[in-house]
Formats: structure tokens, sequence, C-alpha cells
């Protein structure tokens, strides 16, 4: 079974409309983020939560909100999406970890949802 | 603005040679580095990491060189294979980041021919 799961993997819209991509972890991390994907720009981080009452916002959050509703689920909403908006979605987590761990900061990350607004 | 770049988009080699993927960062304070690998159609997946007090570090089949003096990451695959074909992510972080977050290259595609 998946640790990190996105819903929808696919969506298709029309501008204007309001959209919800939904993330789910099972790893028990309190960290979760919301990466946004585009050909030739790599990953860029729209929203993170540090836990569920701590919301901080990514290098690219205008245009999009987001929900912490509990330790494993993670929501972003585009209010009224946009051309522009077009892309891949990725969710991941990742845990404080100790000095120790050989996994310093890895985050773990879901399988995306591919957004087109049309 | 983004600390990490790659220094070609795109990467084509011969199975069963090696592979170097390299990264150039500008951050002097990131204190930690990691490379994912990025399949068709999935999700970026971990493949090794390296803190900054290190300057290799050694995993199956794949090493991270760190040289901090001239901001330079490299990822190298040994004997590459068909199933290592995929866009290969450098990222780091800065030491002053208490949230774990990550900055990512643009990622090199790595195609290896049979």
């Amino acid at each position: 079974d998946a640790d990190v799961t996105q819903t929808p993997r696919n969506r298709i819209t029309k501008t204007g409309k309001r959209i919800m991509l939904e993330c789910s972890q099972t790893k028990g991390h309190d960290r979760m983020y919301w990466y946004r994907q585009d050909p030739g720009l790599g990953l860029r981080l729209i929203y993170y939560s540090f836990d569920v009452k701590d919301i901080n916002k990514g290098e690219i959050s205008d245009g999009y909100s987001v929900s912490r509703q509990a330790q494993a689920k993670f929501s972003l909403s585009l209010e009224s999406a946009i051309p522009n908006q077009t892309a891949l979605y990725f969710c991941a987590t990742s845990d404080p970890g100790t000095s120790g761990s050989s996994s310093y900061n890895e985050q773990f990350f879901g399988p995306g949802t591919r957004l087109t607004v049309l | 603005g983004e600390s990490v770049g790659l220094h070609l988009p795109t990467l084509s080699v011969q199975e069963g040679d090696n592979s170097i993927i390299n990264c150039a960062y500008s951050n002097s304070a990131s204190d930690y580095f990691i490379w994912y690998k990025q399949e068709s159609g999935k999700g970026p997946q971990f493949i090794i990491d390296i803190r900054s007090n290190m300057d290799k570090r050694q995993g199956q089949r794949v090493t991270v060189l760190l040289n901090k003096t001239v901001k330079h990451l490299s990822l190298q695959i040994a004997a590459t294979q068909p199933g290592d074909s995929a866009v290969y992510f450098c990222a780091d972080r800065d030491r002053g980041s208490t949230l774990g977050r990550l900055y990512f290259g643009r990622g090199t595609q790595l195609t290896v021919w049979p």
C-alpha cells in the first residue's frame, strides 16, 4: 500500500472552477508539503505545514489555499482555477529526523495529480 | 530565487556505462543535499543524500560527491541500466531552515540506450 496517496490522479476543469486536491499519508509524519511541477522548472513549493496547527506559504502560494484537516491529511485548493495552473501537483511528507538519521530530511512524495485547466 | 541548478538538461548513456549527473548550487548556507529520481508518471523517489560535513557518500550503484569549494554536487551511477532512465533532481536545504524545506533543481533527463 502506498504511504502517500493523492486524489484525484487526473483532473480536467474549466477556468473559474474551484478545485480541491487531496493528500493522505500513513507514515505518521508531521510535516507535509504541496509542490507544483512544470516542464523545465522542477518542483516549486506552494505551501507547507509543520503540524496540524501550522501552515506556511511557499514560493508560489498565490491562487492557492490549503487545509490541514489532520496529521494525515493535507488538501490543496484552487479557489478559481486559471489555465496557467495547469501542472503536475505533488504532495510530500517528511519527518524531522535525528542527527543520526541516515535520511536527514528525506521527503516522501505521492504519485502526483495531473491538473488541466481549460 | 532558485539556489540549485543543473548543468545539462539531458544525458544519454549506453547501458553498462557509468553516468555522471551534475548539479551546481549557490547557497553557501546549504547543509544538506539530496538526489531524487523521477520515473515517468510517478512522484520523485529518494536515491541518496549527503550532509555538508561529508565529501562523498556511496549507496548501491550510486555515489554522491560534494565539492563545497566550488558548490558542486554530482551523482554517479555505476553500470547504468535501462531502469535508470528517469529525470534526476538535486535539492538542497538551507542550514537556517527549521522546517526541512528543500529547494529543487530543474532536473536532468537520463536516457539509457541498450
